[in-house]
C-alpha cells in the first residue's frame, strides 16, 4: 500500500538548517509528485512547495530564498531542506503524495515535528 | 496568490445533525477545491477532491458542493466519530493555499 515515511530531527537550533527525508512505498516517484507542507498553531496549514515526477520544482515565493526540494527515484527518497529556520519556523513538516491526475495531495507523511529553540 | 477564507472556526453540532463549512475563494477556482478530514496526533486525510468528488473508502454521509469562488462541505447525520478538525484546499493555482480551519465537536 502507499506509504510515505519521514525521517528527521525534532530539534533545530536557531539559524541552522532542517533536512529530512521522506521514503515512499507503493508507488514510484517517476510517476507522483511529492509536496511539502507544514502545520503550525500560529498559520494553520502552509504548503512549501513540490517536486513533480519529472524532478522539476515550484516553491512558495515566501521560501523559495532558503528552500530546496531534491529526490533520488532509485531508492525512492525525497530531500527537503530549509536554511536558515528561526523560532516561528517550529512546526510539524509533511510530506505528502500528489494525486494521479490533480494537484492536491491524497496520502500524508506521520509527520515531522519540529522545534526550534537553543 | 488565491486565498481561502474558511467558517466557521469552530462548530458544536449533536449527534445527528447536518453539518455545514464553508470556503470562499479570492480568486475563480473553477471546481478544483479539496477537503481534509485532521484528527489529533494525525496528518490530513482526503475525503474530497476536485470535481466534488468522494474518495474511495469515504462513507456517503460526507459531500460537497460549489464552483468558482464560493465551496460548501456537508456532513449529513453527524457521527461521534466525525469529531475532528477540516480544512478546505484550493489546488487550482500555485502556491496551493488551505483554509484556516474548522475545529468540529460534539454538543
Amino acid at each position: 500500500q502507499v506509504q510515505l515515511k519521514q525521517s528527521g530531527p525534532g530539534l533545530v537550533q536557531p539559524s541552522q538548517s532542517l533536512s529530512i527525508t521522506c521514503t515512499v512505498s507503493g508507488f514510484s516517484l517517476t510517476s507522483y509528485g511529492v509536496h511539502w507542507v507544514r502545520q503550525s498553531p500560529g498559520k494553520g496549514l502552509e504548503w512549501l512547495g513540490v517536486i513533480w515526477s519529472g524532478g522539476s520544482t515550484d516553491y512558495n515565493a515566501a521560501f523559495i530564498s532558503r528552500l530546496s526540494i531534491s529526490k533520488d527515484n532509485s531508492k525512492s527518497q525525497v530531500f527537503f531542506k530549509m536554511n536558515s529556520l528561526q523560532a516561528n519556523d517550529t512546526a510539524i513538516y509533511y510530506c505528502a503524495r500528489r494525486a494521479y491526475d490533480y494537484d492536491a495531495m491524497d496520502y500524508w507523511g506521520q509527520g515531522t515535528s519540529v522545534t526550534v529553540s537553543s | 496568490e488565491t486565498t481561502v477564507t474558511q467558517s466557521p472556526a469552530s462548530l458544536s453540532m449533536a449527534i445527528g445533525e447536518k453539518v455545514t463549512i464553508r470556503c470562499i475563494t479570492s480568486t475563480d477556482i473553477d471546481d478544483d477545491m479539496n477537503w481534509y478530514q485532521q484528527k489529533p496526533g494525525e496528518p490530513p486525510k482526503l475525503l474530497i477532491s476536485e470535481g466534488n468528488t468522494l474518495r474511495p473508502g469515504v462513507p456517503s454521509r460526507f459531500s460537497s458542493s460549489g464552483y468558482g469562488t464560493d465551496f460548501v462541505f456537508t456532513i449529513e447525520n453527524m457521527l461521534s466519530e466525525d469529531v475532528a478538525d477540516y480544512y478546505c484546499l484550493q489546488s487550482d493555482n500555485l502556491p496551493l493555499t488551505f483554509g484556516g480551519g474548522t475545529k468540529l465537536e460534539i454538543k
